[in-house]
């Protein structure tokens, strides 16, 4: 199995300011990815971060708005920029540990409340 | 297009009783993989149990089991034997089976149980 971290666990941010929120993996994975799960709402897929090259968008997701840091195997960063209180949300990381494709980790999330 | 969908919002047994999860899907991939997900109040997103398309035996992990009927395209997860601590959401997902591909999720079923 894989051993998530996420930093911050939660936070309270003001309308207009970013967030970067980090994840770090134990173990080496070549894929990561990156959701939201808006209050009562179920997980919504951001942009899979692949090591060494521009992170994948999903549609309704922009660049300018989270971008998206894959310095090495074992870590990433999203950041929420510009934030307004539609992005309060749990952030979550995941990968795909091994060549196992039968199983997806997901980090403990981070909670995000922008006033 | 992939999807996933459960029909039930909100489920209530009691402890002891088993109690089945619905989920359906939809794709057109011919290699895909089915997943449940527990998420608590806490937010973490634990992983249950998963089913390959091609497994002939339905999956078991302790008190889940996944019934897997692929003609009829559905993936219940049966709990046996409920515990208080089994109160959650519960999320079906499913993914193509190429690595690194993302998990597309439903929209979740509360779970409650009572003493």
């Amino acid at each position: 199995s894989a051993v998530i971290s996420q930093k911050p666990s939660r936070d309270i941010c003001q309308r207009g300011t970013s967030l970067t929120i980090q994840c770090q993996v134990d173990s080496q994975v070549t894929m990561m990815f990156w959701y939201r799960q808006q209050p009562g709402q179920s997980l919504t897929l951001i942009a899979t971060a692949n090591q060494g090259s521009e992170a994948t968008y999903e549609s309704g997701f922009v660049i300018d708005k989270f971008p998206i840091s894959r310095p090495n195997l074992t870590f990433s960063t999203l950041t929420v920029s510009n934030m307004s209180p539609e992005d309060s949300s749990i952030y979550l990381c995941s990968v795909e540990p091994g060549r196992s494709q039968e199983t997806q980790y997901f980090g403990p999330g981070t909670r995000l409340l922008v006033l | 297009a992939q999807k996933i969908t459960q029909t039930q919002p909100g489920m209530f047994v009691q402890e002891k009783e088993a109690v089945t999860l619905d989920c359906t899907y939809d794709t057109s991939d011919p290699s895909y993989g089915l997943f449940w997900y527990k998420q608590p109040s806490s937010g973490e997103m634990i992983f249950l149990i998963y089913q390959g398309s091609y497994d002939q035996q339905n999956a078991t992990e302790g008190r889940y089991s996944l019934n897997f009927q692929k003609a009829r395209k559905s993936a219940n997860l049966v709990i046996s034997a409920s515990q208080l601590g089994d109160s959650a959401m519960y999320f079906c997902a499913m993914r193509g089976n190429q690595a690194g591909t993302a998990l597309i999720f439903g929209k979740g079923t509360t779970l409650s149980v009572s003493s």
